[in-house]
């Protein structure tokens, strides 16, 4: 299947610091990436819906400028968690449309992130 | 609101024997549908994928999946204990979102 690279793979990070995760499709070119966050044992709850060249469209009760996202070119999303505070700790996974409409989405790795 | 419903487990199923996993949906207009498995701690890893009536086989795998009846379910052949993880069902409407139920457990009894 399609690759979906998540860098880094974990991080940790002092409050109150911004960390950022990136979000590459290795093989194919992703007009749309969708940004998740899972708490142990948890469903996946989307964050964002991210496409190429514009602003990304945020789910009900996320905040943008909390979590901003940027996607710069077709093989490239980043997800920046601004001010980070011990609640932001969580597992972040990008993943990436292969094609467009309907098409099947890829996962990354996922992040780990944890705020201390 | 779209919904995407699955039992949440655990499911035991004894090695070697046939689990299978079931899923309904909300959105009759729901056009693709996936299943993830999901080991814990890492990211859902694509299984199969299935969009129209009828069965999908791709080795020990089998997607079925019936839009009169709104459901979608996935059988596994051969149970392995490293079949042992998270399954989750995805729907998607065109290029909307994947909406993706809770997931089921799966425990595969050596």
């Amino acid at each position: 299947g399609a690759v979906v690279s998540q860098h880094p793979s974990w991080v940790i990070c002092k409050s109150g610091t911004s960390v950022k995760i990136e979000c590459r499709s290795l093989d194919f070119q992703a007009t749309t990436m969708f940004w998740y966050r899972q708490f142990p044992k948890q469903s996946l709850m989307l964050m964002a819906t991210s496409n190429e060249g514009s602003k990304a469209t945020y789910e009900q009760g996320v905040e943008k400028d909390k979590f901003l996202i940027n996607h710069a070119s077709l093989t490239l999303s980043t997800l920046t968690v601004t001010s980070a505070h011990p609640e932001d700790s969580s597992f972040y996974i990008c993943s990436a449309e292969l094609g467009q409409g309907g098409n099947t989405i890829y996962f990354g790795e996922g992040s780990w992130l944890t705020v201390v | 609101q779209k919904e995407v419903e699955q039992n949440s487990g655990p499911l035991s199923v004894p090695e070697g024997a046939i689990a299978s996993l079931n899923c309904t949906y909300s959105d009759r207009g729901s056009q693709s549908f996936f299943w993830y498995r999901q080991y814990s701690g890492k990211s859902p890893e694509l299984i199969m994928s299935i969009y129209s009536n009828g069965d999908k086989e791709d080795g020990r795998f089998t997607a079925q999946l019936n839009k009169a009846s709104q459901y979608v379910s996935l059988l596994i052949r051969d149970s392995q204990p490293s079949d042992s993880a998270t399954y989750l069902c995805a729907a998607r409407f065109g290029n909307e979102k994947l909406t993706f139920g809770t997931g089921t457990r799966l425990t595969i009894i050596p």
